[in-house]
């Protein structure tokens, strides 16, 4: 089974829709991350959290909000989604960094989300 | 803005032949440097991580680290046709800070 599951896979909705994105992870990590790819961009950062108690903004938040429901947990929402949200959304994980360096981030397998 | 920088390629080399992919960042507190490897459509893979400044071999792959000129590299000795993909550099203190990845294709 995989580590880290992303639901659903593939998502086409309509402007104006709530859509929630899934993220649960098996791995027993405290951090989650919600990124999205879009071509030529690179990954970007939308929300973290190192713990369940702890959410931050990444350098994309707008238009989006999070949720972590537990450790293992961690939900995107797009409250009202608008074509330009149209992207590959990826979760990732990471163990508390040791020596106060960043530790590896594994990835779930994505979600292709497309808002008409 | 914190930035990583890459060349987007694509940077063609033949089968058997070394590939070098090189990455640059604008944050000096960056402590910790990961190389990704992605195949299109799938989810970046782990190839290498590195922390200190100097060299760091696994298998067919090595990663290069340079903080005085923020700079980071990746060779790939051997080069297969199965290497390519998208490679994302990745750097930063609590959070990464990802490249937009350099594409690789290795022809036989």
């Amino acid at each position: 089974d995989a580590d880290v599951t992303q639901t659903p896979r593939n998502r086409i909705t309509k402007t104006g829709k709530r859509i929630m994105l899934e993220c649960s992870q098996t791995k027993g990590h405290d951090r989650m991350y919600w990124y999205r790819q879009d071509p030529g961009l690179g990954l970007r950062l939308i929300y973290y959290s190192f713990d369940v108690k702890d959410i931050n903004k990444g350098e994309i938040s707008d238009g989006y909000s999070v949720s972590r429901q537990a450790q293992a947990k961690f939900s995107l929402s797009l409250e009202s989604a608008i074509p330009n949200q149209t992207a590959l959304y990826f979760c990732a994980t990471s163990d508390l960094p040791t020596s106060g360096l960043t530790d590896t981030q594994y990835f779930g397998p994505g979600t292709r989300l497309t808002v008409l | 803005q914190k930035e990583v920088e890459q060349n987007s390629g694509p940077l063609s080399v033949p089968e058997g032949a070394i590939a070098s992919l090189n990455c640059t960042y604008s944050d000096r507190g960056s402590q910790s440097f990961f190389w990704y490897r992605q195949y299109s459509g799938k989810s970046p893979e782990l190839i290498m991580s590195i922390y200190s400044n100097g060299d760091k071999e696994d298998g067919r792959f090595t990663a290069q680290l340079n903080k005085a000129s923020q700079y980071v590299s990746l060779l790939i000795r051997d080069s297969q046709p199965s290497d390519s993909a998208t490679y994302l550099c990745a750097g930063g203190y609590n959070k990464l800070i990802f490249g937009a990845g350099t594409r690789l294709a290795v022809h036989p």
